[in-house]
Parts: C-alpha cells; structure tokens; sequence
C-alpha cells in the first residue's frame, strides 16, 4: 500500500519566518508534486521533481523552493512567509515507468499540512 | 499551457439519482484523465482514469466518458449514495505523457438521504 506522509498536519508560522515542509514516500517513486489547495481554486502545481536533485517550476513557484537529496523526500521550502501563502500544502508521488506517450500514471496524495502564516 | 474547466462547482442530488460532473480541456496532445474524490479533511484519492484511446470506461456505479474531438470528459455516477458525498477534482495530463497533471477547480457533491 502507497504510503505519502508530511512531517506536519498543522502548521502557524510568523510573516518571514523561513517554513519548511517535508514529504516522504515509501513507493520508490521516481515522481513528487508539491501542490497548494485553496477553496475554490482546485490544486495548483508549485514544483514538480522527476529525480533526485531536478526539479521542474509548476504554475505558481514563485515564494518557494524545493529540495530533493534523496529519492524517498522532497521538501518544500518558503524562504519568508507571506500571510498570502496561508493554504493547505499537499505533496504527491507517482512512478515513472518506462516513459513514452502513456507515461502518466497516477499520483498518490499526502494528508497534506494546513498552514496558517500569522 | 492546459488549461481545464469543470462544472458543476457545486451539486446537490437526492440519493439514489444519478450525478454528472463534466470537465473540458484545451490541449488536444493530452492523453490521460483521471478523477479524484476528497472527502472531508482526508487526502485526494484516484477513483477512476481513462486513457485517450479509450472512449468510456466503468467501474461499478462509476462510469466517465470521453470525447477526444470536443475535448470534454465527464465522470457519472448512478445510484448515488451518502458516502459519494465529497469533492470530486477531473484533471488532464500535460500533454502526451506528461507526469504533470492540470487539475479543474472541483465539483463539491452532497448526496441528501
């Protein structure tokens, strides 16, 4: 059974305080999103990482930073918070394969973390 | 980029009717589409895809279809019951083999007893 977890289900931070928040998946999964969910706007894509040390930008990077040193984590970073990036945080994985035109498989969510920036 | 719609943002069915949300997408190389359930307070669950190559595909009281010329896709669920109550997420692969999926805003759900 696919197992994401984040290091935090609740989370309040002070305006510039640098916030890190962890994900772990126990899939060998070569794929992690780190996604922010706000009512009424669905799930926006902030990074996208298809290997250890790459990474992609999504919709809305912009604030944020990631980090993958090893296969299993993928931490998202926020190098000064913002009362604006108050949101709920959700990390995903999914497995690669072999790659080609079918590639897209799904993508396994985490609890998510609740951030609230004060 | 992709770019994806999805309607109703709000449905209310009596239970034991049938449910339709349906979503489009504008780019014409996307090739896989799945939908997710998130109930209250829990994390998204795939609870069906289909592939472009496929036009329909049912899964007990769940069924979506897909129409690759109008780009639409629509997820049905008959016989709905309280526990199909949540918000449903469509969402459409960037492109043909993309990792990354475009998700529509939502469809929240409530099935009345």
């Amino acid at each position: 059974d696919v197992k994401v977890t984040q290091s935090s289900r609740y989370l309040v931070k002070r305006t510039g305080e640098k916030v890190f928040l962890e994900c772990v998946q126990d899939m060998d999964h070569e794929n992690m999103f780190w996604y922010r969910q706000d009512p009424g706007l669905g799930l926006r894509l902030i990074y996208f990482s298809y290997d250890v040390k790459m990474k992609e930008k999504g919709d809305i990077p912009e604030g944020y930073s990631v980090s993958r040193e090893k296969k299993e984590r993928f931490s998202l970073i926020l190098e000064s918070a913002s009362t604006n990036q108050t949101s709920m945080y959700l990390c995903a994985s999914s497995h690669r394969g072999r790659g080609g035109v079918w590639a897209s498989y799904e993508q396994y969510f985490g609890p998510g973390t609740r951030l609230t920036v004060t | 980029g992709e770019n994806v719609e999805q309607h109703p943002s709000t449905l209310s069915v009596q239970e034991g009717d049938s449910a339709v949300i349906k979503c489009t997408y504008s780019d014409s190389a996307s090739n896989y589409f799945p939908w997710y359930k998130q109930e209250l307070g829990k994390r998204p669950q795939l609870i069906i895809d289909i592939r472009s190559n496929v036009g329909e595909k049912k899964d007990q009281r769940i069924a979506v279809t897909l129409n690759k010329t109008a780009k639409h896709f629509s997820l049905h669920i008959t016989e709905t019951q309280p526990e199909d109550s949540a918000v449903y997420f469509c969402a459409a692969s960037r492109g043909a083999g993309s990792y990354q999926l475009t998700f529509g805003k939502g469809t929240k759900l409530s099935v009345i007893p």
